[in-house]
């Protein structure tokens, strides 16, 4: 079975600092990696996946995530942080892709300092 | 272009009382996944309907069951609720032909106290 764990489930930076969200996944096969953020009472939006193409993700927001193999771990950063990136953020994982059954961590609330 | 669209919004239920959840998928997808999102926790996936059929399901028991209409749109059912089954209730839809570059659409969640 696949897993992740989010490592933090409350960080809190200052505005303009970096970014750092971890996230550790188990997989027998090779895993399709993710990220979503929820804003209060939304839904959930993706940032970023992982299908193997490229090591190091860009997604949406100046979010990126780099996958290693050899630390078992895809974790979010983002360079600067805005007040607007307040919010809850979820790592998930699904065992092929295009599978839209994805098991997700736990969540990691990101609280911005101004 | 609506995306994913839920209804009820909110809703409180008593013990041992059934719900009915609803959710029209975003324009042009055909394939619903439903999930359960209990407080402070990540969502947990209940099961997957596509050509009105259930595809998938996760670790729930039967009283969790479900429908998809021929407009796409799909139902969520509990029965015999519990004051677990308390939780945010998303519906999330993708295009089935477009995997594995249709990525899933959350919609806001439906908000279910039992009492």
């Amino acid at each position: 079975a696949q897993s992740v764990t989010q490592l933090g489930s409350h960080v809190s930076v200052s505005e303009g600092a970096l970014v750092l969200l971890r996230c550790n996944y188990s997989s027998s096969v090779p895993p399709y990696l993710f990220w979503y953020v929820q804003y209060p009472n939304q839904g959930l939006q993706l940032l970023l996946k992982y299908t193997s193409a490229a090591t190091l993700v860009k997604g949406i927001n100046g979010f990126e995530a780099e996958f290693k193999k050899s630390e078992t771990s895809f974790h979010l950063t983002k360079p600067s942080a805005h007040m607007s990136d307040a919010a809850e953020y979820f790592c998930a994982v699904s065992e092929d892709f295009g599978n839209e059954k994805l098991t997700f961590g736990t969540g990691t609330r990101l609280t911005i300092i101004p | 272009d609506a995306g994913v669209t839920q209804s009820p919004t909110h809703l409180i239920k008593t013990r041992g009382q059934q719900v009915t959840l609803r959710c029209s998928p975003k324009s042009g997808h055909d394939t619903v996944s439903w999930y359960q999102q209990a407080l402070g926790q990540g969502p947990q996936f209940i099961f997957q309907y596509y050509e009105e059929e259930e595809r998938q399901r996760g670790n729930f028991p039967d009283r969790f069951s479900g429908h998809q209409f021929p407009n796409y749109s799909s139902e969520l059912n509990v029965n015999a609720l519990l004051l677990g089954d308390s939780a945010l209730y998303l519906c999330a839809s993708s295009l089935a032909t477009g995997a594995p570059n249709s990525p899933l659409h959350f919609g806001n969640g439906t908000r279910l106290t039992v009492t």
